[in-house]
């Protein structure tokens, strides 16, 4: 079974700083697809940013991106230019790809963002 | 931009009775999903539906858990006889298809009471 491993329960950054969550995963898949998600106080789950496994370039969305290592199952999202609409729950999740599994989710970190 | 809505926002019923939680997904996805968040976890998978059945589900999604597309527009978690422990938030997520990088979009979840 897939494992999604998110070892930070809170991080803090001023505004305006960098921060990077961390998220490590387990698999024996050689397809799959890895996503983070923003959950602010509202709960809703946005989708922040997504990578395919099979692309070694990372993804990056605005001031959003990921550092995929592949070989360590690692992908941790950085987030530059902290905002205070960045403070929110962040959950890593995986997905097997060819199929209509569901999502695996790490247990979330929570983003402070000190004014 | 369509968006996946969820009603109703809040609901609240007695232990033993039976609740529906209701979905109309984006309306040219094929793939539906429940997932289940309880207070301060992280979110996990119930099940998926494509083509009128189940794809997927968990371990979570026993008898007492049924989903329906009864019309070309909703989708719909019913829980027969809720239990304290179904106390959570329930998301609905689509998307165009189950395979590949296509994303998943939740709605805004409902959050399910049991007393």
């Amino acid at each position: 079974a897939q494992t999604v491993t998110q070892s930070q329960p809170e991080m803090s950054v001023q505004e305006a700083e960098t921060v990077t969550l961390s998220c490590t995963y387990d698999t024996s898949e050689s397809d799959y697809y890895l996503f983070w998600y923003k959950q602010p106080p509202s709960r809703q789950m946005i989708l922040v940013i997504r990578q395919e496994a099979y692309k070694q370039q990372n993804a990056t969305e605005n001031r959003f991106s990921v550092n995929f290592q592949k070989a360590a199952k690692s992908f941790s999202l950085k987030i530059s230019d902290s905002q205070l609409g960045d403070a929110a729950m962040y959950f890593c999740a995986y997905k097997p790809g060819g199929g209509a599994d569901g999502l695996t989710f790490g247990k979330g970190t929570h983003l402070i963002i000190q004014p | 931009e369509p968006e996946v809505t969820q009603t109703p926002s809040h609901q609240v019923t007695q232990m033993g009775q039976e609740v529906i939680l209701r979905c109309v997904p984006i309306s040219n996805h094929l793939y539906f999903y429940w997932y289940r968040q309880i207070l301060g976890q992280k979110v996990e998978f119930l099940v998926s539906f494509y083509n009128n059945e189940i794809s997927e589900k968990s371990e979570i999604f026993d008898d007492q858990f049924s989903v329906e597309r009864p019309d070309g527009s909703n989708f719909t978690l019913k829980i027969r006889s809720t239990k304290l422990e179904d106390s959570a938030m329930y998301f609905c997520a689509s998307s165009p298809e189950g395979g590949g990088p296509d994303t998943q979009y939740f709605g805004p979840g409902t959050r399910l009471t049991v007393l």
